[in-house]
């Protein structure tokens, strides 16, 4: 089993729509929450990060933490062409400083 | 204020032979860490280096091993090429939560 588990889609959604994003794990450890956007060819860019569990909110995205399910949620709202990329979600404990990826789900926002 | 920098962009390499991939952190960053990441997955974790010393090691051979200078840039560098290494590796700049990534370098083993 691998310690984090995403969905690879590809998710088409059209333009406008409220895109849900989520990855589950298996370590307990686990204290810091990243969502990374990947265009083809490019390195990830982080877009949010969370510190245990809780949501946080920047202008169209919403990360979601739920420690007792284990179980992290990424939301666009208002969805743009331009959002179409790789959402890789990453995750990593307080001690040593390693991330651990998911997979990554491909996002295809239709105009 | 520049980013995280990796070279060369590309490069083709011949099993058996031998690469280096460079890194430089932004400014002010100690710590670097390289990931591979082979097409249609995430990537994976291979060296993080702080302050010269070497951090954490993922599940990788020996053919693998990294550097870290006293400017804080890194060196990647992987041994006796296989067709499997053929992958973008990837630079990132400070810890977690914010770690940055680099373009990435991408190699193929022909």
């Amino acid at each position: 089993q691998k310690e984090v588990e995403q969905d690879p889609g590809p998710l088409s959604v059209p333009e406008g729509a409220i895109v849900s994003l989520n990855c589950t794990y298996s370590n307990s450890a686990f204290q810091y929450f990243m969502w990374y956007r990947q265009y083809s060819r490019k390195g990830p860019e982080l877009l949010m990060y969370t510190y245990s569990s809780g949501n946080k909110e920047d202008g169209r995205f919403t990360a979601q933490v739920d420690k007792s399910s284990k179980y992290i949620s990424l939301f666009i709202r208002d969805s743009q062409p331009s959002d179409s990329a790789t959402y890789l979600c990453a995750m990593g404990d307080t001690g040593f400083q390693k991330l651990v990826f998911g997979t990554g789900t491909r996002l295809l926002v239709s105009p | 204020d520049a980013g995280v920098t990796q070279s060369p962009t590309h490069l083709i390499k011949t099993r058996g032979q031998h690469v280096t991939l460079r890194c430089s952190p932004i400014s002010g960053h100690k710590s670097v860490s390289w990931y591979q990441q082979v097409l249609g997955q995430g990537p994976q974790f291979i060296f993080q280096y702080y302050e010269k010393e070497e951090r954490g090691r993922g599940n990788f051979p020996d053919r693998f091993s990294a550097r870290q200078f006293p400017n804080y840039s890194s060196e990647l560098n992987v041994n006796a090429l296989l067709l499997g290494d053929s992958a973008l590796y990837l630079c990132a700049s400070g810890g977690a939560p914010e770690a940055f990534f680099g373009q990435g370098t991408r190699l193929t083993v022909v």
